[in-house]
Order: C-alpha cells, then sequence, then structure tokens
C-alpha cells in the first residue's frame, strides 16, 4: 500500500496568515493526490484534486501543487472559516490511501 | 446537485451484521463508480471498497482489513449502493461514508455519514 505522511500533524495560526501543509507519498503517485477539508461532526469536503485543481466553489486561497511524491497546500490569507482538519488521499492505485490530518487551529 | 444520502447505521454486538445504504441523486447513478470509506478515531480515514457500473461488470474491489468479511452491492433502479458487513469487530467501529467517483477523482462527492458501533 502507499503510505501518506503529513506535516505537521497540527498547527497553530492566526486569521490572516499563510498556511502550508506538507504531503509525501512512498512512491510515485503522478499527480493523483488530492485534498480535503473537515470540520467537527461533518463529512470531509473535496478542495483539490489532480493536485491543483480546485474543485466547484472552493476559494481562491487556497491551493495545491506538486507531482510524483511531494505535495503541498497552502492555505493563503486564513480566515475564520479555514480552522479544520485537512487531509491528503492518493487515488493513483488501490487501496486508497489517506494522510494521518493536519490541524489547523 | 449531487446529494448522497447513507442509511442504517446502529449498534451492533460483535460477531453480528449489518447492511448499510447509500441513497444517491443529482447525477447519472447507473454509469458511476461508487466507493465507501469509514473513519475512525484511532485509524482516522480508511477507504473500504468501491462498486463499478453495469458497463465495467459491478466490479467490486476491497481493503484488506475487510475482505472476506463485507461485500457492496447496488440496485441501479433505486439509485442505492449497500454495504453488507458480517463479523463485525469492534475495530470496525466507525462512521461509514459512501462517495461519489467522477472521472479520475474516485472519491468526489460524500454523504453525510452513518455511524456504525460494535460493542458488546
Amino acid at each position: 500500500d502507499i503510505q501518506m505522511t503529513q506535516s505537521p500533524s497540527s498547527v497553530s495560526a492566526s486569521v490572516g496568515d499563510r498556511v502550508t501543509i506538507s504531503c509525501r507519498a512512498s512512491q510515485d503517485i503522478s499527480n493523483f493526490l488530492a485534498w480535503f477539508q473537515q470540520k467537527p461532526g461533518k463529512a470531509p469536503e473535496p478542495l483539490i484534486s489532480a493536485s491543483s485543481t480546485l474543485e466547484r466553489g472552493v476559494p481562491s486561497r487556497f491551493s495545491g501543487g506538486g507531482s510524483v511524491t511531494d505535495f503541498a497546500l497552502t492555505i493563503n490569507n486564513l480566515q475564520p472559516e479555514d480552522f479544520a482538519t485537512y487531509y491528503c488521499q492518493q487515488y493513483h492505485s488501490y487501496p486508497v490511501t489517506f494522510g494521518g490530518g493536519t490541524r489547523v487551529e | 446537485e449531487v446529494l448522497l444520502v447513507e442509511s442504517g447505521g446502529s449498534l451492533v454486538q460483535p460477531g453480528g451484521s449489518l447492511k448499510v445504504s447509500c441513497e444517491a441523486s443529482g447525477f447519472d447513478f447507473r454509469d458511476s463508480a461508487m466507493h465507501w470509506v469509514r473513519q475512525t478515531t484511532g485509524k482516522g480515514l480508511e477507504w473500504v471498497g468501491r462498486i463499478r457500473s453495469k458497463v465495467n461488470g459491478y466490479a467490486t474491489m476491497y481493503a484488506a482489513s475487510v475482505k472476506g468479511r463485507i461485500t457492496i452491492s447496488r440496485d441501479d433502479t433505486k439509485n442505492t449502493t449497500y454495504l453488507q458487513m458480517n463479523s463485525l469487530k469492534t475495530e470496525d467501529t466507525a462512521v461509514y461514508y459512501c462517495c461519489s467517483q467522477e472521472g479520475d477523482f474516485l472519491t468526489a462527492r460524500w454523504g453525510q455519514g452513518t455511524l456504525v458501533t460494535v460493542s458488546s
């Protein structure tokens, strides 16, 4: 199975900050990488697919990049509604696997 | 608007069985592969399995942790996919989400989840 390692596991930030979350795959996944945002008691919401493609309705302050094994999610000008947990996911190979999550607090 | 609504989660004793459902609307369900993902407090998000469309032979695939104990099926006349779980273990306690695939994006849309608790 492909292991997905996210860092950091948590980050303290303030409104207006820029936050960057890293995700590393244990093998080449090309750009088959997605990012999700999850708030307490809610289902994960897709933010980005194919490493850098914003899902419909996702604010442009979110951006993603990377390929092969190293990826990043950047949130510019952090807003109050962005405090949540973020997960990366590879869908290059079965089984689909997720990172352990990064809590932005 | 894509809508996925899971139902059927409940408290089950270890060794028991449970079938949860996911009713879909707002997209062409018959042509879409459907996936199940679960979330536990301890192990985070875990992909459980998927079922492809009729044109792809309703092919199924399962995670190693549940293979042999779960079956994913679908009824295209009801726009519904099912997750049958047998020989349940305490570690199967989780919120179970169904997801619809869009193109290469395997879990593009998510339902709200249904809680399955395995406990005596």
